[in-house]
């Protein structure tokens, strides 16, 4: 159980172009999501936490306009980086919460995209 | 506010050597511990856990134990495997349920 997807698994763009990732949790509900980012060898820099129904909480200084977040409903979150730059090319991972064994809170991860802007 | 320091790497071992990765962690409260796994290109896969003092988080051969004493979660195995190169991720959830990761520890297993 709690298993979390992710598409595209990889994506490559050109500069200028948009482009959305999505995040979905398959076999259970989760009303809050989380987007981190990752640069190689690095650890995880949460960008922003999506709750479904509501509006996204941005980490300080993430671009909200840029790095727009949508969770519609209680499986899936997207994330659509627009107007891509070669700098927007790193490793986007999701996770979603939902209470685990023990009653505390786990998070779930999906298996990343890695997005490479030309 | 919360955080997780954890043991810089690289970390390089022989087949069957013992493994000790130090994290430590300050935080308000009573937080769960865990520690996360990353092979690479994927994304990140829970090890174990530990939701309260002296719990012993156990998976794989892994073990960590949860020292409020001491505010740790080591992470421990006797004897490692190549299979077990990947990244280790120590991480806690703190007050408001919200995760902080350490920077990760790089772990290659040589035969």
């Amino acid at each position: 159980g709690a298993v979390v997807s992710q598409h595209p698994s990889w994506v490559i763009c050109k500069s200028g172009t948009s482009v959305k990732i999505e995040c979905r949790s398959l076999d259970f509900q989760a009303t809050t999501m989380f987007w981190y980012r990752q640069f190689p060898k690095q650890s995880l820099m949460l960008m922003a936490t999506s709750n479904e129904g509501s509006k996204a909480t941005y980490e300080q200084g993430v671009e909200k306009d840029k790095f727009l977040i949508n969770h519609a409903s209680l499986t899936l979150s997207t994330l659509t980086v627009t107007s891509a730059h070669p700098e927007d090319s790193s490793f986007y991972i999701c996770s979603a919460r939902a209470l685990g064994t023990g009653k505390t809170y786990e998070q779930y991860f999906g298996p990343g995209t890695r997005l490479t802007v030309t | 506010g919360d955080s997780v320091t954890q043991m810089e790497g690289p970390v390089t071992l022989s087949e069957e050597a013992f493994l000790t990765i130090n994290c430590t962690y300050t935080a308000t409260g009573y937080p769960s511990l865990f520690w996360y796994v990353q092979y690479p290109g994927e994304g990140l896969q829970l090890l174990l856990k530990a939701t309260k003092a002296d719990d012993k988080g156990s998976n794989k051969g892994f073990e960590a134990t949860y020292r409020k004493e001491t505010t740790s979660f080591h992470l421990e195995k006797g004897s490692v495997q190549v299979s077990d190169s990947a990244v280790y991720f120590c991480a806690l959830s703190g007050t408001g349920n919200q995760f902080y990761f350490g920077t990760g520890t790089s772990l290659t297993v040589i035969p």
